[in-house]
């Protein structure tokens, strides 16, 4: 697989704390927002999405939470662990569009034993 | 991994030259998209199609052109390739679902123009 190395934000943890990773988005017309987590060496995975008409969801051990009024979203991962660290990604989805889909910044989260 | 295979993995180009990058996916997915991933940058959006002959620019379509002339494939290609146009290049496909979004992601190309 192909990795960069990226100069991006980064947030280290403890194993076991919970982490946020936050992200500001630009396009109001965009129908999902979700986050992406990408491992050295590898493509970007999906981890969570959620619809724009909504402001909370719930995965395992992940929520998404999205606030249209500043244009924020965030991650939140729960008792984080050693696999979790990894490069973490939103990205906007326009149905309108053809479903184009536009990544923003990432961050870099580091989870210290 | 999903059924979506770039090639090459690697390549080594000169400037000048021009160069295409393979998208083919066995999942029959009616989206794909093509970006290229830089220090700083993350993941910027080049073309994408969302049909058979369908396709749209993205963030950083200039010296990009694309071609999708069946369902299972999706090239990239760099008319006459620059140093800026080093990076790694991704693929991925994603569903004709209002329901899924997840996209699913290549293993990357990385391109060196010298």
């Amino acid at each position: 697989g192909e990795s960069v190395g990226l100069h991006l934000p980064t947030l280290s943890v403890q194993e076991g704390d919970n982490s946020i990773i936050n992200c500001a988005y630009s396009n109001s017309a965009s129908d999902y927002f979700i986050w992406y987590k990408q491992e050295s060496g590898k493509g970007p995975q999906f981890i969570i999405d959620i619809r724009s008409n909504m402001d909370k969801r719930q995965g395992q051990r992940v929520t998404v939470l999205l606030n249209k009024t500043v244009k924020h979203l965030s991650l939140q991962i729960a008792a984080t662990q050693p696999g979790d660290s990894a490069v973490y990604f939103c990205a906007e989805k326009t149905q309108a569009a053809g479903n184009k889909l536009t990544f923003g910044g990432g961050t870099r989260v580091l989870v210290k034993p | 991994d999903a059924g979506i295979t770039q090639s090459p993995r690697h390549k080594v180009t000169e400037t000048g030259t021009p160069v295409t990058l393979r998208c083919h996916q066995t999942e029959n997915h009616r989206y794909m998209y093509w970006y290229r991933q830089d220090p700083g940058h993350g993941l910027r959006l080049i073309h994408y199609s969302y049909g058979v002959k369908d396709t749209d620019k993205g963030e950083v379509s200039d010296g990009y052109s694309v071609s999708r002339s069946k369902t299972e494939d999706f090239l990239l290609t760099l008319e006459s390739a620059t140093s800026s146009q080093t990076s790694v290049y991704f693929c991925a496909i994603s569903r004709d679902d209002r329901v899924n979004t997840e996209a699913f992601f290549g293993q990357g190309t990385r391109l060196t123009v010298v």
